[in-house]
C-alpha cells in the first residue's frame, strides 16, 4: 500500500520566516514525488517534482529515502506563498495525495 | 489548447436524486483521475482510468458510486441516491499517461456538488 502524511493541516509563518511544509510517504517500490499546489480560486497545480531537483518560487524538496520524507522548504516566506500544499506520490498505477496543509503567511 | 473541464461548476440536489458530473480532460491525456474533497479536508482519490478501462476502482466510497469513460475523452461520474455526506467538490485530472511523461497531472476546476 502507498501512504503519504502530511501531519500539519495549518502552518503559520511570518514573512521572510523560513518555512518547511512535512511530508512522509510509504511506499515498497522506488516513488516518484510531488507537490501540487492550490491558490485562492485557483486550480491545483503542480509546483515541483523530486525527480527534477528543480527550484520553483523559492521552494525546494529533497527526497530522504531513509527517513521517507519529501519536505517542502523556502528560506524566506512571502505573502504569496499563502495557499493549500498537497504532498503526493506517483506509484504503480495510481497517484496519493495527501491531507494538505494550509500555509499562511503573515505580514 | 483547453486544460481540463468540468461541467456543471456547482450543482444543488434533493436527498435521493441521482447526479452525473462531467469531465473533460486535455485532448491526447491517457490517463485521468477523479478526487473528492470534502470541506476542509484532503483529496480522496476515488478512480483512474487508463484509456477507457480503470485499473484501480479502489477509492468509489459505495455502490452508489460508478464512472464510466468514452475512449480517451470524455467521462461520466455518477452518484445514485446521494446522500448528504456525498457533499463536496469533485475534482477531475488528467495526464498524458505512462513513464515520467505521464507524472504531472492537470486538474479541473471542479465541481461543487451540494446534497440538500
Amino acid at each position: 500500500a502507498q501512504r503519504v502524511t502530511q501531519p500539519e493541516k495549518l502552518l503559520s509563518v511570518f514573512k521572510g520566516a523560513p518555512v518547511e511544509l512535512k511530508c512522509n510517504y510509504s511506499y515498497s517500490g522506488s516513488p516518484e514525488l510531488f507537490w501540487y499546489v492550490q491558490y485562492s480560486r485557483q486550480r491545483l497545480q503542480l509546483l515541483l517534482r523530486h525527480i527534477s531537483r528543480e527550484s520553483i518560487k523559492g521552494f525546494t524538496a529533497d527526497l530522504n529515502k531513509g527517513e521517507t520524507s519529501f519536505h517542502l522548504k523556502k528560506p524566506f516566506a512571502q505573502e504569496e506563498d499563502s495557499a493549500m500544499y498537497y504532498c503526493a506520490l506517483r506509484g504503480y498505477q495510481k497517484v496519493t495525495f495527501g491531507t494538505g496543509t494550509k500555509l499562511q503567511v503573515i505580514p | 489548447g483547453a486544460g481540463v473541464s468540468q461541467s456543471p461548476s456547482n450543482k444543488v440536489t434533493e436527498k435521493g436524486k441521482d447526479v452525473e458530473l462531467r469531465c473533460d480532460p486535455i485532448s491526447g491525456h491517457t490517463a485521468l483521475y477523479w478526487y473528492r474533497q470534502r470541506l476542509g479536508q484532503g483529496l480522496e482519490f476515488l478512480i483512474y482510468f487508463q484509456g477507457n478501462s480503470a485499473p484501480d476502482k479502489s477509492g468509489l466510497p459505495s455502490d452508489r458510486f460508478s464512472a464510466e469513460r468514452t475512449g480517451e475523452s470524455v467521462s461520466t461520474l455518477t452518484i445514485q441516491r446521494t446522500q448528504q455526506e456525498d457533499s463536496a467538490v469533485y475534482l477531475c485530472a488528467s495526464s498524458p499517461g505512462g513513464g515520467l511523461a505521464g507524472a504531472e497531472q492537470f486538474f479541473g476546476p471542479g465541481t461543487r456538488l451540494t446534497v440538500l
